[in-house]
């Protein structure tokens, strides 16, 4: 069974622009859920959806936002980065709502300048 | 707040030494616990799992960890450590009704020859 997949693998934004993430689920799996992982915070969790809807949201500001699409595909945006938003970006899926064992993906490392 | 601690930042050992890491957990009501890996380059693995049941729990590569609820503690242990585990490792927990994994720092080891 393939793994989680993110794309873009690695993105260089400017302050103030928006960029959008991609996740791919497991096969199967109809729950996402997105991580940000920073040296300074270690892993926060962003928000999880489940059949398309957002069900859990973490502590962050409202530039992050995200979407399911009917095939679990999921995707993040954030809107008029700021240099403290580059991270490495992980997506996870699981079977279930998220409150069981969740399979990373590699993540996408964002870099705002 | 519901909260992940993990006591040791760094920890370098020796190869055939024994490890343990700590974990230590603030939440109300019935917990999911978890310990993840990440290797040098890799993403998020998980190494093992407590949902119910009996309190020691074997994962992969040797490792296993011990649920004591009265301490509010979900110990990682391996008798020997070798030097391919050298990695990051994260305890994570989650409550039964949450979607949301919270992640202590994490540890980082290093395993010398």
């Amino acid at each position: 069974k393939a793994g989680v997949t993110q794309t873009p693998r690695y993105l260089i934004k400017t302050r103030g622009q928006q960029v959008t993430l991609s996740c791919s689920p497991i096969s199967g799996h109809r729950s996402v859920s997105w991580y940000q992982q920073t040296p300074g915070q270690g892993l926060q969790f962003l928000f999880e959806y489940f059949s398309e809807t957002q069900r859990n949201k973490g502590n962050f500001p409202g530039r992050f936002s995200g979407r399911q699409f009917s095939n679990s595909r999921s995707e993040m945006n954030v809107s008029t980065l700021e240099l403290g938003d580059s991270a490495l970006y992980l997506c996870a899926s699981s079977t279930i709502q998220g409150s069981y064992e969740q399979y990373f993906g590699p993540g996408t490392r964002l870099t705002v300048t | 707040a519901q909260s992940v601690s993990q006591h040791n930042h760094h920890v370098i050992l020796s190869e055939a030494a024994s490890l343990e890491l700590g974990c230590n957990y603030s939440y109300g009501g019935t917990v999911n616990l978890f310990w993840y890996v990440q290797y040098p380059g890799q993403h998020l693995q998980l190494l093992l799992k407590y949902f119910s049941g009996d309190p020691l729990v074997k994962g992969i590569k040797g490792f296993e960890a011990e649920f004591i609820k009265s301490k509010f503690s979900f110990n990682l242990r391996k008798p020997s450590v070798q030097w391919s585990d050298t990695a990051e490792y994260f305890c994570a927990v989650t409550s039964n009704s949450g979607y949301a994994l919270n992640f202590g720092k994490g540890t980082s080891l290093l395993v010398t020859p």
